[in-house]
């Protein structure tokens, strides 16, 4: 049964700082993972998808990579922000067509 | 272009009661998800409708189901509501089939049972 982590579960930064989100999956049957951002009571923002066969994808100030064989991805956050202050998801499709979240680290950036 | 919606905002049911939720696409997506958002449990899989068929389904009893139209719009029932049902409900959808899209999220509807 697939199962996923996040670590840390919360962290908070002073504003400008660069971090690192991590994510950690038990099964490397996976197709993708996403990650998402979501901020209190609303929907998920896509935040970058990486393919199985991919090691990385890289949006503005974001970079996430992915390393199947050891179950691992990371989040890379360059120059953070108040407004990156959200809960960060990721997710991964698994062998048998379901997506599994992980529960979240919550960041908050301090101005 | 616009995104995915969700109706109601917000619903509020008795125990016992059915509810039923509304989701549409991204023009252009054909597949679906649905997701539970408790307090304190996570983002937990429903179910995945895909041009129309049911693809996939969670670990959740039979009281939850759904379809999908034929314009690719989708509902939610949940039969025979129980307390612990409250909770966000979130629809995704995504170009067809699981494995290569990313997936788009609506805003959600707030389920409340009483």
């Amino acid at each position: 049964k697939q199962e996923v982590t996040q670590i840390p579960a919360a962290l908070s930064v002073p504003e400008g700082e660069n971090l690192v989100l991590n994510c950690s999956f038990t099964d490397s049957a996976i197709y993708n993972l996403q990650w998402f951002r979501q901020d209190p009571g609303k929907g998920l923002t896509s935040l970058l998808l990486i393919q199985s066969s991919q090691r990385e994808q890289t949006s503005g100030r974001l970079n996430a990579s992915l390393d199947k064989s050891s179950g691992r991805s990371t989040l890379y956050i360059a120059a953070s922000q108040p407004g990156d202050s959200a809960t960060y998801l990721c997710a991964v499709v698994t062998g048998g067509f379901k997506t599994i979240f992980g529960a979240g680290t919550r960041l908050f950036v301090k101005a | 272009e616009a995104g995915v919606t969700q109706s109601p905002t917000h619903l509020i049911k008795t125990r016992g009661q059915q509810a039923t939720l509304r989701c549409s696409p991204i023009s252009g997506h054909t597949s679906v998800y649905w997701y539970q958002q408790a307090l304190g449990l996570g983002l937990q899989f429903l179910l995945w409708y895909d041009e129309g068929e049911e693809r996939n389904r969670g670990n959740f009893p039979p009281r939850f189901s759904g379809r999908q139209f034929p314009n690719y719009s989708s509902e939610l029932n949940v039969n025979a509501l129980e307390l612990e049902d409250s909770a966000l409900y979130l629809c995704a959808s995504s170009l067809s089939g699981l494995i290569s899209y990313e997936q788009y999220f609506g805003p959600g509807t707030r389920l409340t049972v009483t």
